[in-house]
């Protein structure tokens, strides 16, 4: 079955520590993408990338980060520079950047202590 | 400025009624899409359609329906003959060919259906 898979579902982390969430898919897509979701909120952008090896920044990139070394992977780094990292994290991936029709993963929701 | 705008934050409804939720949004490009999203308590968003705007033709899915209205920059939904299965969050979206055709978000609405 083609589609996207995030790991693991739930997360916690200690303050300070970094921690990498996993975002991985066969659907032969060229653009990734990393939300992020507050409680009764909407999707903000975190970063995207249009083709491997090149991503940009989203509208809250800072104390994130991100590769885009295989066209399956996306995989993205919460910082201890992020000042409140619990959240749910969202992946997508779609054809291409102009097309835009995204395909969601199942999420990560990520807690710090 | 590029905005999308659900103003109804949360529709209770009892199963078998038909619901509408509303989506406005506001661009200035004459070329663009609009999604609706389904985020079922399972965290996951599915695609529910996309709409190009030289597309104003009603659409029908099942018991789904939208319609586009550009002369109000609307996009509505409605679901018709609720079930308990379609309790979720809906989102609505707008991707403009001047933002580097990211996705704007509107803050979603969240659809309780009652038995």
């Amino acid at each position: 079955d083609g589609g996207i898979t995030q790991s693991p579902k739930y997360l916690f982390r200690k303050e300070g520590q970094n921690v990498t969430l996993s975002c991985e898919q066969n659907l032969n897509h060229d653009a990734m993408y990393w939300y992020r979701q507050d409680p009764g909120q909407g999707l903000r952008l975190i970063y995207y990338s249009q083709i491997v090896n090149d991503f940009q920044k989203g509208d809250i990139a800072e104390g994130y980060s991100v590769s885009r070394e295989k066209k399956e992977s996306f995989p993205l780094t919460v910082t201890s520079a992020q000042k409140n990292p619990t959240a749910f994290y969202l992946c997508a991936s779609s054809i291409d950047w102009e097309y835009n029709e995204q395909f969601f993963g199942p999420g990560t929701r990520l807690t710090v202590l | 400025a590029q905005k999308v705008t659900q103003a109804q934050t949360e529709i209770s409804v009892v199963e078998k009624e038909d619901v509408t939720l509303d989506c406005v949004y506001e661009t200035r490009d004459t070329t663009y899409y609009l999604f609706w999203y389904k985020q079922p308590p399972s965290g996951e968003l599915v695609f529910l359609i996309r709409r190009n705007s030289f597309d104003e033709q009603n659409e029908i899915s099942g018991r789904y329906s939208w319609n586009f209205q550009k002369s109000t920059s609307s996009f509505n939904f409605t679901i018709t003959a609720s079930q308990v299965v379609d309790s979720a969050v809906y989102f609505c979206a707008l991707t403009p060919m001047d933002s580097n055709y990211q996705l704007i978000w509107g803050a979603g609405t969240k659809q309780i259906i009652k038995p």
